[in-house]
């Protein structure tokens, strides 16, 4: 079936370092977006990307949808310790099945 | 505008036992969905309803079942809890499938615990 992978599962980081995700589909997607889960709390949205290729930029984070429109990746610049949480990518096939299906998502953890 | 809500936000339950999780949305949204997250597993949609009425199967339906009667309220059931059902089940509602501006808004989550 359609699989999103997600890597890795887990990073620490020292504050102040950088940290990238990589989500990669095994389908072409019609859009990615990506989901931010603190600890203890549910997934909030963060942001969509539709076009291939496409960048966006959020502050310090920086999204990224590949040009075969299979993977996308997040980059966090200069990590603080407010972005520690779970970070989810989620994809709609463009075979339209209707479901958003979602990454195993990677686990940051800054270390003040 | 409470968004979406679930009820109850704990539980613990015997092998056996049954149990309905209440989801509500004041959004109007035509969508609602039921996932469930294991650690290292991610969001696994369980049930998905795209509009009243009407339900579908998810990636991990068995075990469950779900109604939706009014819009606003996706109903999840457990007839016969098991031990393997012991997760945190989010519910999430969205106004339309495959559209480029669609967006899932998550509940707080229901912790269940099945002994």
């Amino acid at each position: 079936g359609q699989q999103v992978m997600q890597i890795p599962q887990y990073q620490h980081v020292q504050e102040g370092e950088d940290f990238t995700t990589y989500c990669n589909s095994s389908t072409t997607l019609s859009n990615i977006q990506w989901y931010k889960q603190r600890p203890g709390g549910h997934p909030v949205f963060l942001i969509q990307l539709v076009k291939s290729g496409e960048v966006k930029k959020q502050k310090r984070l920086t999204f990224q949808f590949g040009e075969a429109k299979k993977n996308s990746s997040l980059h966090i610049t200069a990590t603080q310790t407010t972005d520690v949480g779970t970070y989810f990518c989620a994809g709609h096939p463009s075979s339209n099945t209707g479901k958003l299906i979602f990454g195993q998502g990677t686990t940051l953890q800054v270390k003040p | 505008n409470a968004g979406v809500t679930q009820t109850p936000k704990f539980r613990v339950l015997k092998t056996g036992q049954s149990m309905t999780l209440l989801c509500a949305q004041d959004m109007n949204h035509e969508y609602m969905y039921w996932y469930r997250q294991d650690p290292g597993m991610g969001l696994r949609l369980i049930h998905y309803s795209v509009g009243e009425g009407t339900t579908a199967k998810g990636e991990v339906p068995d075990g469950y079942n779900v109604s939706r009667l009014k819009k606003q309220n996706f109903l999840l059931g457990l007839e016969s809890a098991a031990p393997s059902q012991t997760s945190v089940y989010f519910c999430a509602s969205s106004y339309r499938h495959r559209q480029p501006t669609d967006t899932q808004y998550f509940g707080p989550g229901t912790r269940l615990t099945v002994l």
